[in-house]
């Protein structure tokens, strides 16, 4: 079974610290992405990963930053964090489109920014 | 701009009956569609999808049909179950571009 790992499933933070949110994967997937999801907004996509250290930006990456040193690893930091960054994040991964498609996701890290 | 949209945030149906759960499209780009379950506090579950080559997938009590000149897709669930009851997602890709767009979901409540 695919398991997308997150580190802290509760947060509470002060505006402006720095956050980081960790993310591994187990199953050698190519593609890695970070979600957040707000009450009648969705999930709406703040970056993703298709390979080690590339990255791309996706709806809504401002105040957002990512890393992705190691295949199996992708964080999202929040370089200074505010009360409207107060959200569920999810991270997810999937095989590249030639071999498969569907998105796995962790089980969500609630972040409360005070 | 949302590319796709899921116009019923709520949705109650009786144990037994058919749960029939609705989205659309914008983008003729998208080629593949997702199907996901979230219950509170824990990540989303994949169910089903379809590839935009065919109009329909079966996956035991779950079927969704895909209209592509209607840009509308239907995830059917039959019988419905109380542990159905939980928020589904519908998402679409263009599969070369890596990205998934979600829509806003649609909560279902299957009454015992």
């Amino acid at each position: 079974d695919v398991k997308v790992t997150q580190s802290s499933r509760y947060l509470v933070k002060r505006t402006g610290e720095k956050v980081f949110l960790e993310c591994v994967q187990d199953m050698d997937h190519e593609n890695m992405f970070w979600y957040r999801q707000d009450p009648g907004l969705g999930l709406r996509l703040i970056y993703f990963s298709y390979d080690v250290k590339m990255k791309e930006k996706g709806d809504i990456p401002e105040g957002y930053s990512v890393s992705r040193e190691k295949k199996e690893r992708f964080s999202l930091i929040l370089e200074s964090a505010s009360t409207n960054q107060t959200s569920m994040y999810l991270c997810a991964s999937s095989l590249n489109w030639v071999r498969g498609g569907e998105l796995f996701f962790g089980e969500g890290s609630r972040l409360t920014v005070l | 701009d949302q590319q796709v949209k899921q116009n019923s945030p709520s949705l109650s149906v009786q144990e037994g009956r058919i749960s029939i759960l609705n989205c659309d499209y914008t983008n003729s780009m998208f080629d593949y569609f997702l199907w996901y379950k979230k219950y509170p506090a824990e990540g989303p579950t994949f169910l089903i999808s379809i590839s935009s080559i065919k109009d329909k997938n079966e996956d035991g009590r779950f079927t969704v049909f895909l209209n592509k000149s209607a840009k509308h897709l239907s995830l059917h669930i039959v019988p419905s179950q109380p542990g159905d009851s939980a928020v589904y997602f519908c998402a679409a890709s263009e599969r070369r571009t890596y990205k998934y767009i979600f829509g806003t979901g649609t909560r279902l409540k299957v009454l015992a």
